[in-house]
């Protein structure tokens, strides 16, 4: 069985760009939370999304959206892209909205803005 | 504003010995506590959970252990593998449907 995939896996930017990020969930689930982890630290909640609605968000400034397509795949966008924006980004799904249980995290896509 | 705190950013033990991660939080509302293991250039994988109303839960090698009074958690790892050398995050479950992590240990079990 797949699991949560994402892509791309590494990229690089310049400050001022625009970048989106991808995620597919493992089949079934329709829950999707990001999260960005700088090295040295644990991931930060972004956003989280089911059914294709936003149902938390983060402490991160209006850079950054998502959204959830019908089939439950998720992107996420960061716009004018600052030097401080270089993490691994995080895709995580679930079955449930509250996170009582465990979240499947994909690999990760790592961005780095020079 | 740091809610979940680890305070101990690595930790070596020597193989078969006991492992012993900590991790304190401020916030008594949370309903839930997780442990996720992360090798590098890997996701986060889940280990173990606690809810807020247990103060132990076992499986395994793994104990989680919640003491709500001293806003405390730890994870037992017995015995040690060299292959449970990771970083290790414990989180909690916070309104909104998200996960507030600490800042991980990274586990080195030597053999």
């Amino acid at each position: 069985d797949a699991g949560v995939t994402q892509s791309p896996t590494h990229l690089i930017k310049t400050r001022g760009q625009q970048v989106t990020l991808r995620c597919s969930p493992i089949s079934g689930h329709k829950s999707v939370s990001w999260y960005q982890q700088v090295l040295g630290q644990g991931p930060q909640f972004i956003f989280q999304y089911y059914e294709k609605e936003e149902r938390g968000r983060g402490n991160f400034p209006d850079r950054f959206s998502a959204r959830q397509f019908p089939n439950y795949s998720s992107e996420l966008n960061v716009n004018a892209l600052l030097l401080g924006d270089s993490a691994l980004y995080l895709c995580a799904s679930s079955l449930l909205t509250v996170n009582t249980g465990e979240l499947f995290f994909g690999e990760g896509s790592r961005l780095t803005v020079l | 504003d740091q809610q979940v705190k680890q305070n101990s950013p690595s930790l070596s033990v020597q193989e078969g010995r006991i492992s012993i991660l900590n991790c304190d939080y401020t916030n008594s509302m949370f309903d839930y506590f997780l442990w996720y293991k992360k090798y590098p250039a890997e996701g986060p994988t889940f280990l173990i959970s606690i809810s807020s109303i247990k103060d132990k839960n076992e499986d395994g090698r793994f104990t989680v252990f919640l003491n709500k009074s001293a806003k405390h958690l730890s994870l037992h790892i017995v015995p040690s593998q060299p292959g449970d050398s990771a970083v290790y995050f414990c989180a909690a479950s916070g309104q909104g449907g998200k996960l507030i992590f600490g800042q991980g240990t990274e586990l080195s079990v030597k053999p």
